[in-house]
């Protein structure tokens, strides 16, 4: 099975700017989570996402919002990026919400000038 | 509520030195428990996990065992090398109690020397 992909891989975006960013899970996957990790904060979860609904919320403001497709992939927003937006992001697909092994991607590694 | 501590790293070691990184943790509950590892440049790896008092995750040879009495489940290697050099995150998963939600450590970085 192929793993969790993410694109882009590395993005350069000015203060202001907004940034989508995807994630197609494995094959079979329903559930996606979406982490933001920085060297000073280390991994912060950002949401969940299950059968297309929003299960799971992380403490971070409104600029930042996800969604789910039907066939599972998902996408994260970022709005008015702000220089501390700099991250690296990291989705995460698990095949069951019970057991929650998660699956991470190789990350997004967006840079905010 | 629901929380990981993990040692804090830096950790650096000699090729071939014995490995612990210590990790406790608070929950409600029956928690599922997992190392993962993510070496430099990538994502994050699932390396061990237990779901249950008493079991014992193991792969690569590492392994961890799940303590309920000392609510501990700590990551050791008996020899590690110097390709084990990576960040390594200890997570909790309290099951339905927390909607599924899992909780990580704050990550320790392991540094091997040849």
């Amino acid at each position: 099975k192929a793993g969790v992909t993410q694109t882009p891989r590395y993005l350069i975006k000015t203060r202001g700017q907004q940034v989508t960013l995807s994630c197609s899970p494995i094959s079979g996957h329903r559930s996606v989570s979406w982490y933001q990790q920085t060297p000073g904060q280390g991994l912060q979860f950002l949401f969940e996402y299950f059968s297309e609904t929003q299960r799971n919320k992380g403490n971070f403001p409104g600029r930042f919002s996800g969604r789910q497709f039907s066939n599972s992939r998902s996408e994260m927003n970022v709005s008015t990026l702000e220089l501390g937006d700099s991250a690296l992001y990291l989705c995460a697909s698990s095949p069951d919400r019970v057991k929650n092994e998660q699956f991470f991607g190789p990350g997004t590694r967006l840079t905010v000038l | 509520g629901n929380s990981v501590t993990q040692m804090e790293g830096p950790v650096t070691l000699s090729e071939e030195a014995f490995l612990t990184i210590n990790c406790t943790y608070t929950a409600t509950g029956y928690p599922s428990l997992f190392w993962y590892v993510q070496y430099p440049g990538e994502g994050l790896q699932l390396l061990l996990k237990a779901t249950k008092a008493d079991d014992k995750g193991s792969n690569k040879g590492f392994e961890a065992t799940y303590r309920k009495e000392t609510t501990s489940f700590h990551l050791e290697k008996g020899s590690v090398q110097v390709s084990d050099s990576a960040v390594y995150f200890c997570a909790l998963s309290p099951g339905m109690d927390s909607n599924y939600q899992l909780i990580w450590g704050a990550g320790t970085k392991l540094i091997i020397k040849p």
